[in-house]
C-alpha cells in the first residue's frame, strides 16, 4: 500500500489568510485526490489532481478558492484560500494505485479558521 | 453521476453480535464498491472491496455482499468487538480511474 504523508497535520488560522497543505506519497500513483470532510460528515471530493495540467473540480469548488498543483506522481499541493469559518474542515489527500483500484487516504489535515 | 444511499446512519450492537450496513447505488456502470473504517480522529481504511464480478466476498469476520440487479451490498461484521466501533462508509466507483462516491456513513457502536 502507499504510504501518504500530509503537511501540516493541523492548524489554526485567521479569516481572509490562506493555507497550504502538501501531501507527499513514497511512491508513484496514477491518481491524487483532494477531499473535505467536515465534522461528523462524509467525504467530499474537491477535486482531481492532475500531473502536469489544470486540476479536475467537482460542482461547487472552484480553482480560485481551491487552487491544486501535482508537479510531480508523488506530491501535490492544496491552497484554501481567502479562507472563512465555514473553511473549517479536515483535508484530506487520497491517491489511487496503478495497478488496483484500491484508494488510499493521507492523515488529513485539520483547519480551524477563527 | 452516481448516487450512493446508506443506512442506517448508526448502529448499536451488543458484543458478540451481527452487524449489517447497507448501501445502494444508482449507476448500473459502477464496478468497484470498498468499504472503509474511519475511527475517530483517523483516516479511512479501506477494510473489503468487492467488484462487480463477484457476489460475496469474505476475509474473517468481514464479509460484503453485492447484489447488481438490484444495485445494492452490504457489509457484515459477525462476532463484533468493542474495537469494531467506527464509522463505516461505502463507496462506489463507475471505473477503474474514475472517483469514488461516498456514503453518507454508519456510526457503529459495540457495546461490551
Amino acid at each position: 500500500s502507499a504510504v501518504i504523508s500530509q503537511k501540516p497535520s493541523r492548524d489554526i488560522c485567521q479569516r481572509g489568510t490562506s493555507l497550504t497543505i502538501q501531501c507527499q506519497v513514497d511512491s508513484q500513483v496514477t491518481m491524487m485526490f483532494w477531499y473535505r470532510q467536515q465534522p461528523g460528515q462524509s467525504l467530499t471530493l474537491i477535486a482531481t489532481a492532475n500531473q502536469g495540467s489544470e486540476a479536475t473540480y467537482e460542482s461547487g469548488f472552484v480553482i480560485d478558492k481551491f487552487p491544486i498543483s501535482r508537479p510531480n506522481l508523488t506530491f501535490s499541493t492544496l491552497t484554501v484560500s481567502n479562507m472563512s469559518p465555514e473553511d473549517s474542515s479536515i483535508y484530506l489527500c487520497s491517491v489511487r494505485t496503478g495497478l488496483t483500484d484500491t484508494q488510499y487516504f493521507g492523515p488529513g489535515t485539520r483547519l480551524t479558521v477563527l | 453521476g452516481e448516487n450512493v444511499e446508506q443506512h442506517p446512519s448508526t448502529l448499536s450492537v451488543q458484543e458478540g453480535d451481527s452487524a449489517v450496513i447497507k448501501c445502494t447505488y444508482s449507476d448500473s456502470a459502477s464496478n468497484y464498491f470498498p468499504w472503509y473504517k474511519q475511527e475517530l480522529g483517523k483516516r479511512p481504511q479501506l477494510i473489503i472491496d468487492i467488484r462487480s464480478n463477484v457476489g460475496e466476498k469474505k476475509d474473517q469476520r468481514i464479509a460484503v455482499t453485492l447484489n447488481k440487479t438490484a444495485k445494492h451490498f452490504s457489509l457484515h461484521i459477525t462476532e463484533t468487538q468493542p474495537e469494531d466501533s467506527a464509522v463505516y462508509f461505502c463507496a462506489a466507483s463507475p471505473n477503474t480511474g474514475n472517483q469514488f462516491y461516498f456514503g453518507t456513513g454508519t456510526s457503529l457502536t459495540v457495546i461490551p
